[in-house]
This record gives C-alpha cells, structure tokens and sequence, in this order.
C-alpha cells in the first residue's frame, strides 16, 4: 500500500490558469508534508512545506493542509508554461527532513 | 556556490556485482541523503548521514550500505547487484535535519544492472 498516493496525471491546464495537484497520504501520524518540482531528465527542487492545517502562502504558490482528511494539495496561480514538470508531494512523520516518504508525482502540462 | 555533486552520471554494472556512488553536498551542509527513483515509482529513502553517523535507514536490504567521510561527502554501496536495483539514485544534502530544512539534491547516478 502506498503511503504518499497522487494522480500521475498528466493534468493539462491553459495557460494563466490555476493548476490544482493533489496527494493524500495514509499515516496519520505525519508531521510535515513537502511539495517538490521536477523538470524532466533534472533533480528534484522544493517550492513549499507545511506543517499546520489550513493554507501557506508563497507567490504563485498555495499549499493546503487538511490532516483530518489526510490530504494535501497544492494551486499555481497564472500557470506559466514554464510550471509544466512532475509536481512531487511528500510527507514525513517528523518535523525534520531526515524521511521523506515521497509519492509517484503529477505531471503537469501548461499549454499556451 | 557549487551544488550538490554526484559521479559517476551513469554506471553500468552485470548482476552480482558491486556498485559504488558517490555524493559531495553543498559547503556547509552536514547531512546526506541517498534516495533511490526507479521507473514508475516515487523516490525512496535509502540512508541518512549526519555528522558521520549514520541515523535512519529506509527499508533496504543490508547490501545498500554506505558512509559519510569527515568532509561530509558521501557515498553508496551496493553490493550483489540485482536487476531491479537499476534506477536512478539521488543524493541530497541539507545544512542540518531540522524543522523545514532544504533538501537540495544532485543530478543522480543512473544506475543499470544488465
């Protein structure tokens, strides 16, 4: 059973759309959750982490936490075409970074 | 500032076996990461390295292991390569395993058994 499950999609937004990606997790003991972006053939790179329920704020970007539903998402404001790569959700039963229980990823795709 | 470095890129091995992966983090940052990304699966924690200890370990068998050196470069065995071990292997550093810490990664070893 996967811990960390998301929609590998692709998810096809237009351009200066909001993009909504999604990931539910089963441990309920999860602390902090981690939202990493991954252009193809590159490495994994952070854009959020929350630890609270209710939402973060960072440009663009909005997490959302709701720990009675076990679930995270995450919304692109104005989706650049530049924002296509595979959205990594993870999650992690500490506050710290040392486990990270990653999902499989969404790719996203923003079309002109 | 130069950022996480791994080597080889790519590595081609037969079963049976040993592979060796190395990992040189950020200056500065003392924890490492090994993560292993095979096809169609999300990323997996392998090890944690901090300060020259290792101090958590994913579920993997024995002959992953690895080590963390004073400079607090890193690097991975594997031994008795089998063929579902080829993947790509990601290593991470971080300044300290704290709350919120940035994972930075490195561009991977791509590893494939044959």
């Amino acid at each position: 059973q996967k811990e960390v499950e998301q929609n590998s999609g692709p998810l096809s937004v237009p351009e200066g759309a909001i993009a909504s990606l999604n990931c539910t997790y089963s441990d309920r003991g999860s602390q902090s959750f981690f939202w990493y972006r991954q252009y193809s053939g590159k490495s994994p790179e952070l854009i959020m982490f929350i630890y609270s329920n209710g939402d973060k704020e960072d440009g663009r970007f909005t997490a959302q936490l709701n720990k009675a539903s076990q679930y995270v998402s995450l919304l692109i404001r104005d989706s650049q075409p530049s924002d296509s790569a595979t959205y990594l959700c993870a999650a992690s039963l500490s506050y710290n970074t040392d486990k990270l229980i990653f999902g499989t990823g969404t790719r996203l795709q923003v079309f002109p | 500032e130069a950022g996480v470095t791994q080597s080889p890129t790519h590595l081609i091995k037969t079963r049976g076996q040993q592979a060796t992966l190395r990992c040189s983090p950020i200056s500065g940052h003392t924890s490492v990461y090994w993560y292993q990304q095979a096809l169609g699966l999300g990323l997996q924690f392998l090890l944690w390295y901090d300060e020259g200890e290792e101090r958590n370990r994913g579920n993997f068998p024995p002959r992953f292991s690895g080590r963390q050196f004073p400079n607090y470069s890193s690097e991975l065995n594997v031994n008795a390569l089998e063929l579902e071990d080829s993947a790509l292997y990601l290593c991470a550093s971080s300044l300290a395993a704290g709350r919120g810490e940035k994972l930075f990664f490195g561009s991977g070893t791509q590893l494939s058994v044959l």
